[in-house]
């Protein structure tokens, strides 16, 4: 299993371009969530998925957008790319199931610079 | 909102003392606790986890310890090393949005 993959690893955006940071687990985990990391501080809630077609904001979803369209894909979209989105984005999943929580496994990571 | 709080922020133990790292949390119905451990420029993994059912888990130098009356629960590394360096991040479950909401690290220090 190749777990959690994210691409491109690093990117640089001019303000006001747009991309999409992909991510996919092959490992037919449920849940799948996006994170920010910005230097120095801890993890922010994107948005997540609870399962395919299904998608709901995190603590800091202004700015972004999401789709799951199938269990292993959950593309992050950014618009109009300002320098306050500039952090490592991190892709995670998990199986969850009833009312258990299950280990996180996470991506490698996207360093994104916005100049 | 739902919250947790993570002390401290940074650590420095000398190389084969014990740390340990406390967090409490908001929501009652938190049931899942896991602790992350981030290495510079890597990917947080999981180290440790601990449910709502169960006071005490303990694997090889790491143990996490839960007081739910007091809703707070603790990170225990015993005899630590140089690899132990590294960022650690507690975490709670929020049951009736299926997240889980993380502290906001601490930085662990070992002095040689």
């Amino acid at each position: 299993n190749a777990g959690v993959t994210q691409t491109p690893k690093f990117r640089i955006l001019k303000i006001g371009q747009s991309m999409t940071l992909q991510c996919a687990q092959d490992m037919n985990h449920n849940y799948m969530y996006w994170y920010r990391q910005d230097p120095g501080m801890g993890l922010k809630l994107i948005y997540y998925s609870v399962g395919a077609g299904i998608t709901d904001k995190g603590e800091v979803p202004n700015g972004y957008n999401v789709s799951r369209s199938t269990t292993e894909d959950f593309p992050l979209r950014l618009e109009l790319a300002a320098p306050s989105q500039t952090s490592v984005y991190f892709c995670a999943s998990s199986y969850t199931g009833g009312e258990s929580n299950y280990e996180q496994y996470f991506g490698p990571g996207t360093r994104l610079t916005v100049t | 909102g739902e919250n947790v709080e993570q002390h401290p922020s940074t650590l420095s133990v000398q190389e084969g003392d014990s740390a340990v790292i406390k967090c409490t949390y908001s929501d009652s119905a938190s049931n899942y606790f896991p602790w992350y451990k981030q290495e510079l420029g890597k990917r947080p993994q999981l180290i440790i986890d601990i449910r709502s059912n169960v006071g005490e888990k303990k694997d090889q130098r790491i143990a996490v310890t839960l007081n739910k009356t007091a809703k707070h629960f603790s990170l225990h590394i015993t005899e630590t090393q140089p690899e132990d360096s590294a960022v650690y991040f507690c975490a709670a479950s929020i049951p009736r949005d299926d997240k889980i909401i993380f502290g906001k690290g601490t930085r662990l220090h070992i002095l040689p």
